[in-house]
């Protein structure tokens, strides 16, 4: 069974400075999906940015990036320039790329606080 | 717009009562799924469905049911409500297994005393 472990509960970093966010996966399949998930305190779960795990190339999406080390299964989230906004839980998941199952298996998340 | 929607948003129930927590979504998503999230354990699947007629058991789907009579619904009752129980539950759907979002409902917060 596949698992994700997010080592960090918790996370700060100070407003206009740069974070990185751990996550480490098990799996023994070649190809699936990662995720970070955005969770603010509103609860709403908020698709940060996806990898697709047949491509070398780190995703990005405008301040946020992943490092993306398939051999050592490890999605790390970088988020530069740290707002007071980007405060919230994190999740990273997992997800098979198959026909016959569709299962998101998320981490224990890490709470970010950033500071002024 | 096309959206996911739970209900209620907030609830409270006693212990042994039957609870149906309510989750409906417009997008005609074949795959819809029920999580509940705990402080130190991130969020774990209960139960999901890949259409009509069709559920299947997540990680933690004792004292859950569904059931998918139509694309739209996917309601999760709790049979006999326990405290352990209480919890942030959240529903989600995605159109179809190989593709790659999924979208969450607002959650709704269960308290069991």
């Amino acid at each position: 069974a596949q698992t994700v472990t997010q080592s960090q509960p918790e996370m700060s970093v100070q407003e206009a400075e740069t974070v990185t966010l751990s996550c480490t996966y098990d799996t023994s399949e070649s190809d699936y999906y990662l995720f970070w998930y955005k969770q603010p305190p509103s609860r709403q779960m908020i698709l940060v940015i996806r990898q697709e795990a047949y491509k070398q190339q780190n995703a990005t999406e405008n301040r946020f990036s992943v490092n993306f080390q398939k051999a050592a299964k490890s999605f790390s989230l970088k988020i530069s320039d740290s707002q007071l906004g980007d405060a919230a839980m994190y999740f990273c998941a997992y997800r098979t790329r198959s026909y016959n199952t569709d299962k998101l298996i998320f981490g224990t998340g890490t709470r970010l606080q950033v500071f002024p | 717009d096309a959206e996911i929607t739970q209900s209620p948003r907030h609830k409270i129930t006693e212990t042994g009562r039957q609870v149906t927590l309510a989750c409906h979504q417009t997008w005609n998503h074949n795959n819809m799924f029920w999580y509940r999230q705990d402080l130190g354990h991130g969020l774990r699947l209960i139960h999901y469905s890949y259409g009509v007629q069709d559920t299947n058991k997540g990680e933690v789907s004792d004292g859950y049911s569904v059931s998918r009579s139509n694309t739209e619904d996917l309601p999760l009752t709790l049979e006999s409500a326990a405290s352990s129980q209480t919890s942030v539950y959240f529903c989600a759907s995605s159109r179809d297994r190989m593709n790659t979002e999924a979208f969450f409902g607002q959650g709704t917060r269960l308290t069991v005393v």
